[in-house]
């Protein structure tokens, strides 16, 4: 158990549509990640936020965009979705020791 | 950039035996971290041992522990006594930490090895 959770588990949208998928991460942990894991792939970096500001970004267009608020909860929000988009999505938060603790992910389907 | 290559796609082992990951990774950086995360069917990303590159020391986790070669930017994963719940894929992962909670706490993944154990 991390203590980490993500919410919804699955999520189906059309190409076009606008997803916010959402991580609860511990108290304490200012520092969140959040990464896109196709079928069959490692993890990639979509971004980091730190004490509610963008803090780190991969090579990820802007319509990824992310908030983080205060209770150490978070969001990533996609726009414009297209079908490559389908993925598992992961959020981490920052623990002791700069040990990154995942949550269980979204499964994201883009028809 | 970082990065991490796992160049085993699938590897399987009897239980009770022994069997060992490999991942190599490039970096120019001195001090950073080293990872390797167990992901089973269930999708949870677990973490299952971590290395600091300053420390010559292997990390050991019960029956998991590291060959943590430095110069030859080489970590290979040695699970002893495989049991059937050590089925997953694994990824091994490098960070290099520090800043004001800065960019740095990025994790670069390798592609994974899927590990089976097989009764």
């Amino acid at each position: 158990e991390t203590g980490v959770t993500q919410s919804p588990t699955h999520l189906i949208k059309t190409r076009g549509q606008q997803v916010t998928l959402r991580c609860s991460s511990q108290s304490g942990h200012n520092t969140v990640s959040w990464y896109q894991q196709a079928l069959g792939q490692g993890p990639q970096f979509i971004f980091q936020y730190y004490r509610e500001e963008e803090n780190g970004r991969g090579n990820f267009p802007p319509r990824f965009s992310g908030l983080q608020f205060p209770n150490y909860s978070s969001e990533l929000n996609v726009n414009a979705l297209e079908l490559d988009d389908s993925a598992l999505y992961l959020c981490a938060s920052r623990g002791r020791g700069d040990t990154q603790y995942f949550g269980p992910g979204t499964r994201l389907t883009v028809l | 950039a970082q990065t991490v290559t796992q160049s085993q796609p699938e590897m399987s082992v009897q239980e009770a035996e022994t069997v060992t990951l490999s991942c190599t990774y490039d970096t120019s950086e001195n001090n950073y971290y080293l990872f390797w995360y167990k992901q089973p069917p269930s999708r949870q990303m677990i973490l299952v041992i971590r290395q600091e590159a300053y420390k010559q020391q292997n990390a050991t986790e019960n029956r998991f522990s590291v060959n943590f070669q430095k110069a030859a930017k080489s970590f290979s994963l040695k699970i002893s006594d495989s049991q059937l719940g050590d089925t997953a894929m694994y990824f091994c992962a490098f960070m290099k930490p520090g800043g004001r909670g800065g960019s740095n706490y990025k994790l670069t993944f390798g592609k994974g090895t899927l590990l089976t154990v097989n009764p």
